[in-house]
């Protein structure tokens, strides 16, 4: 079974502060996303990446950067955590396709308070 | 753009009633369309999709139809359980790109 998972399930950090979210996934996948779920505002993308080393701006990309050093490996930074971050934050990955889209993975998210 | 639409919620059921969540898309190409789940706690887990139009896309007593002339994938369901409580989503994929585009999501609660 794929298996996508983030380092923390529960986080709570203070404004200001430099945080690290980390994800893995253990199915050889080219692509891994970022997202942040809100109620009402349903999922969105932050960041993206094909590739080690490559990243792509998603919707809200604002306040974030991306690192992708080892092909498992996807992590989230936020350089300087603020209050409107406290959010749901779901990591995914996906199979590189050509023709019909592949099904995307998903890790079990991390809730992150920031006080 | 593209984009998915999807009903508001939340939506709260009787056991075993029939559900329809609707689902509309405007996407420049050839989308594949999916329904994705979120139970209480988790992350997101595939129900089921379709890559083209006509196709019906089935799992766990759910199903949805890929309409090109409605730009529509709603799903339904016949008899609805207390354990299909959870969060629906939307979404669809280009065949350029691989990224996905999802809906608001949809809460939906059955009760005894």
């Amino acid at each position: 079974d794929v298996k996508v998972t983030q380092s923390s399930r529960y986080l709570v950090k203070r404004t200001g502060e430099k945080v690290f979210l980390e994800c893995v996934q253990d199915m050889d996948h080219e692509n891994m996303f970022w997202y942040r779920q809100d109620p009402g505002l349903g999922l969105r993308l932050i960041y993206f990446s094909y590739d080690v080393k490559m990243k792509e701006k998603g919707d809200i990309p604002e306040g974030y950067s991306v690192s992708r050093e080892k092909k498992e490996r996807f992590s989230l930074i936020l350089e300087s955590a603020s209050t409107n971050q406290t959010s749901m934050y779901l990591c995914a990955s996906s199979p590189h396709t050509s023709g019909a889209a592949g099904e995307q993975f998903f890790g079990p998210g991390t809730r992150l308070t920031v006080l | 753009g593209d984009s998915v639409t999807q009903m508001e919620g939340p939506v709260t059921l009787s056991e075993e009633a029939f559900l329809t969540i609707n689902c509309t898309y405007t996407a420049t190409g050839y989308p594949s369309l999916f329904w994705y789940v979120q139970y209480p706690g988790e992350g997101l887990q595939l129900l089921l999709k379709a890559t083209k139009a006509d196709d019906k896309g089935s799992n766990k007593g759910f199903e949805a139809t890929y309409r090109k002339e409605t730009t529509s994938f709603h799903l339904e369901k016949g008899s609805v359980q207390v354990s299909d409580s959870a969060v629906y989503f939307c979404a669809l994929s280009l065949n350029t790109g691989n990224q996905f585009y999802f809906g608001t999501g949809t809460s939906l609660t059955v009760i005894p």
